[in-house]
């Protein structure tokens, strides 16, 4: 069945600091993936989003691109913030005329920055 | 607007009691799905409708669990005879129109189960 591995956490860092956050994916047919944000004490929110291979998904200065050969959705941030410190969740929804577009959810990183 | 929002925030039961939570999607919404989330692991699909059309109920856990959302709008979803495996924060997300347009998630209810 499809699936979602994520590296664990907790993943600490300064401000300023390159973050990674890897994600790589099992799955019939050719994916939607997603990466959701939960900011302490909110609901979770849509992140960025690819739909088709090599599509880079982007937003808040966060990226991911869609790597079918390598079957990951790597996030990316050049300088990360306080306040960017939440958990990070990837996701994916499935192709196919059957797909009820219900979102398959790795385990979530958390991410803390350091003044 | 308005964003998906859900009812109560907090619950307690006590084992055995039945329960009932309530997801409020974002006005004109078509497509809404239920997720649970164990402490310290990511969503797990529980249900999906489309307007009151229930399409997959696939990831519910037992027969202990029920939705609804009789006028395709407003859903509920009833858990009978609570164990504290339940125990967890249960999410509705509601899309447009499209099961594949994005889902925009309510803060959650976290049921507690003593």
């Amino acid at each position: 069945g499809n699936s979602v591995t994520q590296m664990e956490g907790p993943v600490t860092l300064s401000e300023e600091a390159f973050l990674t956050i890897n994600c790589t994916y099992t799955a019939t047919g050719y994916p939607s993936l997603f990466w959701y944000v939960q900011y302490p004490g909110e609901g979770l929110q849509l992140l960025l989003k690819a739909t088709k291979a090599d599509d880079k998904g982007s937003n808040k200065g966060f990226e991911a691109t869609y790597r079918k050969e390598t079957t990951s959705f790597h996030l990316e941030k050049g300088s990360v913030q306080v306040s960017d410190s939440a958990v990070y969740f990837c996701a994916l929804s499935g192709a196919g005329s059957s797909n009820t577009g219900k979102l398959i959810f790795g385990q979530g990183t958390t991410l803390q920055v350091k003044p | 607007g308005a964003g998906v929002s859900q009812s109560p925030r907090y619950k307690v039961a006590k084992r055995g009691q039945d329960v009932a939570l309530r997801c409020d999607p974002i006005s004109g919404h078509v497509s809404l799905f239920w997720y649970q989330q164990a402490l310290g692991q990511g969503p797990e699909f529980l249900t999906y409708f489309q307007n009151e059309a229930q399409l997959d109920k696939s990831g519910l856990p037992s027969d202990r669990f029920f939705a609804e959302r009789p006028e395709g709008s407003v859903s509920t979803l009833k858990i009978q005879r609570t164990q504290q495996e339940d125990s967890a924060v249960y999410l509705c997300a509601s899309s447009l129109v499209r099961h594949t347009d994005t889902q925009y998630f309510g803060p959650g209810t976290r049921l507690t189960v003593l």
